[in-house]
Formats: C-alpha cells, sequence, structure tokens
C-alpha cells in the first residue's frame, strides 16, 4: 500500500524558516517524481514544486522560487520541502503527492501537514 | 501559466441526478493532459481523472471525463451521497496549475 506521511509544519513567524519532511513506503521512491502542492485555509489547491527521480531537475511555482528548495533521499525514502523568508500567504496545508507514470498527475497524496505563518 | 476556470462554483442536485462540470482553460491543454480530483472536508484529493478521459485505479464508471485543447468536462452519470464534494481540475501539460474548484452539494 502507497503511503505517504508529511511532518514539520507548525507556527513559524514572518520571515522564519521551517522544514517539512514527506517519508514515503509502498512503492519504489526512486521511481517516481515527487511534488508538493499546498492550499490555503478555505482555498483551491496550488502546486508548489516538483523533483525528478534522481534529484537532476526541480521546478517552482513562481510565488516560491528562491525561497523555497525541494529535495529527496532515495535511500530514505524521504522527501523535503526547506522553506525559508515565509511569508503570511504561504500559510496552507502542505501534501506530498506523487506523480504517476502518466506525467505531472498526482495519483497518491499524504493527509497533508499544516504550516501557519504569523506573529 | 495556463489559468484554469471551472464552472459552475457550486453545483446543487440531489442524489441520482446527473452532473457536469466544466473547466475551460486559457490555452490549449498539451496532449490532453488534464485531469480531475475529488476532495472532502479534511481529506486529500483523490485523483478521478488523467489523460482527460482516462479513470484511475479503482474510480467507479459513473465518472468520466471527455473534451480536449481548451474545453473539458468531468460527468458524474448518478450522483451517490459519497460524491458530494468539491471537484478540481489540473493541467500537466506545462507546469501544474488547478482550476478554483466546483463544489457539488446535496440540493
Amino acid at each position: 500500500e502507497v503511503q505517504l506521511v508529511e511532518s514539520g509544519g507548525g507556527l513559524v513567524q514572518p520571515g522564519g524558516s521551517l522544514r517539512l519532511s514527506c517519508a514515503a513506503s509502498g512503492f519504489t521512491f526512486s521511481s517516481y517524481w515527487m511534488s508538493w502542492v499546498r492550499q490555503a485555509p478555505g482555498k483551491g489547491l496550488e502546486w508548489v514544486a516538483n523533483i525528478k527521480q534522481d534529484g537532476s531537475d526541480k521546478y517552482y511555482v513562481d510565488s516560491v522560487k528562491g525561497r523555497f528548495t525541494i529535495s529527496r533521499d532515495n535511500a530514505k525514502n524521504s522527501l523535503d520541502l526547506q522553506m525559508n523568508s515565509l511569508r503570511a500567504e504561504d500559510t496552507a496545508v502542505y501534501y506530498c503527492a506523487r506523480s504517476s507514470k502518466a506525467g505531472w498527475v498526482f495519483d497518491y497524496w499524504g493527509q497533508g501537514t499544516l504550516v501557519t505563518v504569523s506573529s | 501559466e495556463i489559468v484554469l476556470t471551472q464552472s459552475p462554483g457550486t453545483l446543487s442536485l440531489s442524489p441520482g441526478e446527473r452532473a457536469t462540470l466544466s473547466c475551460r482553460a486559457s490555452q490549449s491543454v498539451s496532449s490532453s493532459y488534464l485531469a480531475w480530483y475529488q476532495q472532502k472536508p479534511g481529506q486529500a484529493p483523490r485523483l478521478l481523472i488523467y489523460g482527460a478521459s482516462s479513470r484511475a485505479t479503482g474510480i467507479p464508471d459513473r465518472f468520466s471525463g471527455s473534451g480536449s485543447g481548451t474545453d473539458f468536462t468531468l460527468t458524474i452519470s448518478r450522483l451517490e451521497p459519497e460524491d458530494f464534494a468539491v471537484y478540481y481540475c489540473q493541467q500537466y501539460g506545462s507546469s501544474p496549475t488547478f482550476g478554483q474548484g466546483t463544489k457539488v452539494e446535496i440540493k
């Protein structure tokens, strides 16, 4: 059974940093693109970043470029999101998601971790 | 960036009725790289349809997708009680973007 379990969310002040992690199991982690998708309270979904199987390619939504860094450790089956210079508008539930073999469509999702940026 | 616009914002229907949800793209979606998700309160989204018309694993056949280019449709042939939720379309022909969602509520 595919499982994605996020951790690391919490309350952080504007300008602060936070590192999210996602533990993957039940599939060959190193064979799939992985992504982070977020959802602000009461709002829709927004893709944040994705990373290729070997970590060689990474892409980001414009609003987080230069502030967020996605990374992975295939030996540990883990995906991370380092978030720096956090803003109030980064407040959201952050989901770890697996991209299917059909492309950047997200076939499995974690339960999400809430990040709140507030003073 | 491809902008996706979903309509209507809210659809009020009764169980057993047919639901038709629309997703319009600001430019053509290459290779019909269009997906649909269902999300219930407090839960993560669930993939329903990819490639505009292919059902994901385990998705009942009352869910169907159609369309190409800039206009796509999700149809639920007969609403079951568990189908009342928010539905999102997503394109993945370029940097992924989502529509704003359509809420299907019980009339």
